[in-house]
């Protein structure tokens, strides 16, 4: 079946704007995850839906950067006010909840460029 | 603190032989554990996995080891081939109630024909 997906694939951007990053989740998956991965980095984790509420945003950098999942499907990431310090891949991944196994599946990323 | 340490940014291997990647960790609290590999502009893919409960999880020519008193684990790729050429992230999960994965900082994999 069809893998997460991400749009945009690549995103360059003025510092001080807005962007949203949009994720498709697997179907029928209930956790979504957003991670952002450095140059030489591990992803790292910034916020956790399961269905259509935040039950985690503990990896949030500051309040410039929010998320939604208005129907419990797909989720937007927004940052506003963007600074050369958000340019990273930011990456979405979904996983089934409730089973013993923990796996979460993760889709290309979008890489964001604030110049 | 890094939580999960992967301190072997890189390995070579040749191909057909063993390739064994490392991770140690230190948070108590982790119960499950991951491996993903990484091609370049795509995402990461899950490989193989382990439970705490369990120290060997075998999956065709991967093998995952964990040693819990030790707080290591590794991955075993056995013959290696040319196509797992990649970065290899090691991730763990903690029992409470945080549900993401913290991985390391990874190790690029070249496997030599």
């Amino acid at each position: 079946g069809a893998g997460v997906s991400q749009t945009p694939s690549n995103k360059v951007t003025e510092k001080g704007k807005y962007v949203e990053l949009r994720c498709d989740p697997i179907s029928g998956h209930t956790a979504l995850y957003w991670y952002r991965q450095s140059l030489g980095q591990g992803p790292e984790f910034l916020i956790y839906f399961q269905g259509t509420g935040a039950a985690d945003d503990s990896g949030l950098p500051n309040d410039r950067f929010f998320a939604v999942r208005p129907e419990g499907s797909v989720s937007t990431l927004k940052i506003q006010r963007t600074e050369r310090g958000d340019s990273a891949v930011y990456l979405c991944a979904s996983s089934l909840e409730g089973r013993e196994r923990y796996e979460q599946y993760f889709g290309p990323g979008t890489r964001l460029t604030v110049t | 603190d890094q939580q999960v340490k992967q301190n072997s940014p890189s390995l070579s291997v040749q191909e057909g032989r063993i390739s064994i990647l490392n991770c140690d960790y230190t948070n108590s609290m982790f119960d499950y554990f991951l491996w993903y590999k990484k091609y370049p502009a795509e995402g990461p893919t899950f490989l193989i996995s382990i439970s705490s409960i369990k120290d060997k999880n075998e999956d065709g020519r991967f093998t995952v080891f964990l040693n819990k008193s030790a707080k290591h684990l590794s991955l075993h790729i056995v013959p290696s081939q040319p196509g797992d050429s990649a970065v290899y992230f090691c991730a763990a999960r903690s029992s409470g109630s945080a549900r993401q994965l913290t991985f390391g900082s990874g190790t690029q994999l070249t496997v030599l024909p």
